[in-house]
């Protein structure tokens, strides 16, 4: 089975820290994605990777940036963490275009 | 762009009944892929049945099917035999296939639907 493991189901941290997320999956999958899930607005696309350092910018890429060194690590970066960054974070990988494979999500809560 | 659109916040349903969840969809590229998704309390995304545009036949997996109507860009997810366990956060999501490849896989979600599965 494809797994796609975040490294944490909860997260609290202060304003203004520097907040990492990571995701790895051990499928060997070359696109990689970042959402966030807020209530009433489903799951909205931050970032996604198609390649080993290469990443596009999704819907709502302000406040974050990513980064990918390797095929199967894929990190989320909060660089200054504000309150309205408080939000589920869920990873996803694929590597056809039938399936999309998920982490089981980070609920992040910035105080 | 792309736009789906789940317009019931929250459903419904007997156990052992068959329940519906509306999904409609908007784009104006002619090869896309539909998908379903069920997120339990717990949170992680499990992925329940997928739809390619030019499919003839409407898809199924067990006891979820898809009834797809493209004319009225539709993708309605059908449970028959609802189950206490089928109580989750229901999301609706497309992929469209441009010919420049540069989709990348990305998925485009609806605001998702609750179902409550009553005894």
């Amino acid at each position: 089975d494809v797994k796609v493991t975040q490294s944490s189901r909860y997260l609290v941290k202060r304003t203004g820290e520097k907040v990492f997320l990571e995701c790895v999956q051990d499928m060997d999958h070359e696109n990689m994605f970042w959402y966030r899930q807020d209530p009433g607005l489903g799951l909205r696309l931050i970032y996604f990777s198609y390649d080993v350092k290469m990443k596009e910018k999704g819907d709502i890429p302000e406040g974050y940036s990513v980064s990918r060194e390797k095929k199967e690590r894929f990190s989320l970066i909060l660089e200054s963490a504000s309150t309205n960054q408080t939000s589920m974070y869920l990873c996803a990988s694929s590597r056809t275009a039938t399936e999309a494979f998920f982490g089981q999500g980070t609920r992040l809560t910035v105080v | 762009a792309q736009k789906i659109t789940q317009t019931q916040p929250g459903m419904f349903v007997q156990e052992k009944e068959a329940v519906t969840l509306d999904c409609t969809y908007d784009t104006s590229d002619q090869s896309y892929g539909l998908f379903w998704y069920k997120q339990p309390s717990s949170g992680e995304m499990i992925f329940l049945i997928y739809q390619g545009s030019y499919d003839e036949q409407n898809a199924t997996e067990g006891r979820y099917s898809l009834n797809f109507q493209k004319a009225r860009k539709s993708a309605n997810l059908v449970i028959s035999a609802s189950q206490l366990g089928d109580s989750a956060m229901y999301f609706c999501a497309m992929r469209v296939f441009n010919a420049g490849g540069t989709s990348y896989g990305k998925l485009t979600f609806g605001q998702g639907t609750i179902l409550t599965v009553h005894p």
